[in-house]
């Protein structure tokens, strides 16, 4: 019954090795979501698509990539991950139409870089 | 730019004691408000949400949450809290016309015998 998959739900990656985070979705929705949220903290929003408009943060840092190859699937990549960026990643949908406006996540991935 | 603050960090009740959980937002247009629940190594649950209408809205789990615009609040409330309900809480807000998503610091609720 899963509707938003995060894989996998616990990441460990050495400093400075490339890794990939996979997000898929069973709702149909057009938006996608990659969220950052370290411990305690609030979700930051990373970047977004909308559709297959890509809407980066401005804070986001370049380390920071991601692809949506099709509605389903969306990709975080980090290039060159550093011990800072160890923190739960959260996807997330959402359909802007109709009345459901809501966002729908994930379990999240925990990244540890070691 | 839409943002949110919530005014309180930790809130410590006992249980079955009301909680107010207080949200306040900033935007040059209309909104969307949600509150969201996240427990430890989880996801963000959708609580509640405004859309239009109504200014009362009820949610999941005996919450409901008041919009007020004149004051720009989007308080959570619950008449009688369980131990259950000890999580972090985080209100959101997207402009009616875009998709970005934002979310407050969060509020986390501890509920004490």
């Amino acid at each position: 019954d899963a509707m938003v998959i995060q894989n996998p739900r616990y990441q460990v990656t050495q400093f400075g090795k490339p890794v990939t985070l996979s997000c898929s979705q069973t709702l149909n929705h057009n938006v996608m979501y990659w969220y950052q949220q370290k411990s305690s903290q609030a979700p930051k929003l990373l970047f977004h698509y909308y559709d297959k408009d890509f809407n980066n943060e401005a804070d986001t840092p370049d380390n920071f990539q991601s692809r949506r190859p099709n509605t389903s699937f969306c990709f975080l990549d980090i290039r060159s991950p550093g011990l800072g960026d160890a923190a739960m990643y959260l996807c997330a949908t959402s359909r802007v139409a109709g009345l459901l406006y809501e966002a729908f996540f994930g379990q999240g991935t925990r990244l540890t870089v070691v | 730019a839409q943002s949110v603050t919530q005014l309180d960090s930790q809130v410590p009740v006992f249980e079955e004691a009301p909680v107010e959980l207080r949200c306040n937002y900033s935007s040059s247009v209309s909104v969307y408000l949600f509150w969201y629940v996240q427990y430890p190594n989880q996801g963000l649950q959708l609580l509640l949400k405004y859309l239009s209408g109504s200014t009362l809205v009820k949610g999941i789990n005996g919450f409901e949450a008041e919009f007020n615009k004149s004051q720009t609040s989007f308080h959570l409330r619950k008449p009688s809290v369980h131990i259950s309900d000890t999580a972090e809480y985080f209100c959101a807000v997207k402009e009616t016309s875009g998709s970005r998503l934002t979310f407050g610091e969060g509020t986390q609720l501890t509920v004490n015998p």
